[in-house]
């Protein structure tokens, strides 16, 4: 079935650094990547959604200049949260959709990275 | 806009009992229904999913029917496990021009006891 990874799992920083977080389609060509973003016990939200070779849509209240997104390819998306404080702490999870068979219109989740700034 | 009520958890439940969760949709169009679980420490799983009235996803023994009169998909399982317990999320997606959104419900918490 189709894979989703994402890099790193988990990641500790301290506030005011950045912080990427890798996306990889490991087996299909993910045309369309989502970002989401899930508090404890609350549903994902999503932040964004990007299509590979172009910019990045983002939702309503989602600042583009603080989660900077690129998909500079088919198998890889990056969220780079710039300048992150303690708020920004959270669980970001990535999905991936595929340009054709049964994985173009599904979305297919990584296993997400937890995020903390001290 | 689209929106995606479920039942709030937690829901626990002995091993082999009858399972339901509800799950209501507020949607503009004809949107696919899906069901996602995401067990400890793991991403979200597509369970199933229903594109269409009257359609019923199903996997793993859960099953889900589409009902458009009633704008709900409520997904149930006969007899569940041990290994069922997870957090189980309804969701919606508009069709559109390729770049179909997800809308989720909160989300439901399972626990299922031996």
């Amino acid at each position: 079935g189709a894979v989703v990874s994402q890099h790193p799992s988990w990641v500790i920083c301290k506030s005011g650094t950045s912080v990427k977080i890798e996306c990889r389609s490991l087996d299909f060509q993910a045309t369309t990547m989502f970002w989401y973003r899930q508090f404890p016990k609350q549903s994902l939200m999503l932040m964004a959604t990007s299509n590979e070779g172009s910019k990045a849509t983002y939702e309503q209240g989602v600042e583009k200049d603080k989660f900077l997104i690129n998909h500079a390819s088919l198998t890889l998306s990056t969220l780079t949260v710039t300048s992150a404080h303690p708020e920004d702490s959270s669980f970001y999870i990535c999905s991936a959709r595929g340009g054709s068979g049964g994985a173009r219109e599904t979305q297919y989740f990584g296993p997400g990275t937890r995020l903390l700034v001290l | 806009g689209d929106s995606v009520t479920q039942m709030e958890g937690p829901v626990t439940l002995s091993e082999e009992a009858f399972l339901t969760i509800n799950c209501t949709y507020t949607a503009t169009g004809y949107p696919s229904l899906f069901w996602y679980v995401q067990y400890p420490g793991e991403g979200l799983q597509l369970l199933l999913k229903a594109t269409k009235a009257d359609d019923k996803g199903s996997n793993k023994g859960f099953e889900a029917t589409y009902r458009k009169e009633t704008t709900s998909f409520h997904l149930e399982k006969g007899s569940v496990q041990v290994s069922d317990s997870a957090v189980y999320f309804c969701a919606l997606s508009e069709p559109g021009f390729g770049n179909e959104k997800l809308t989720f419900g909160t989300g439901t918490r399972l626990t299922i006891i031996p």
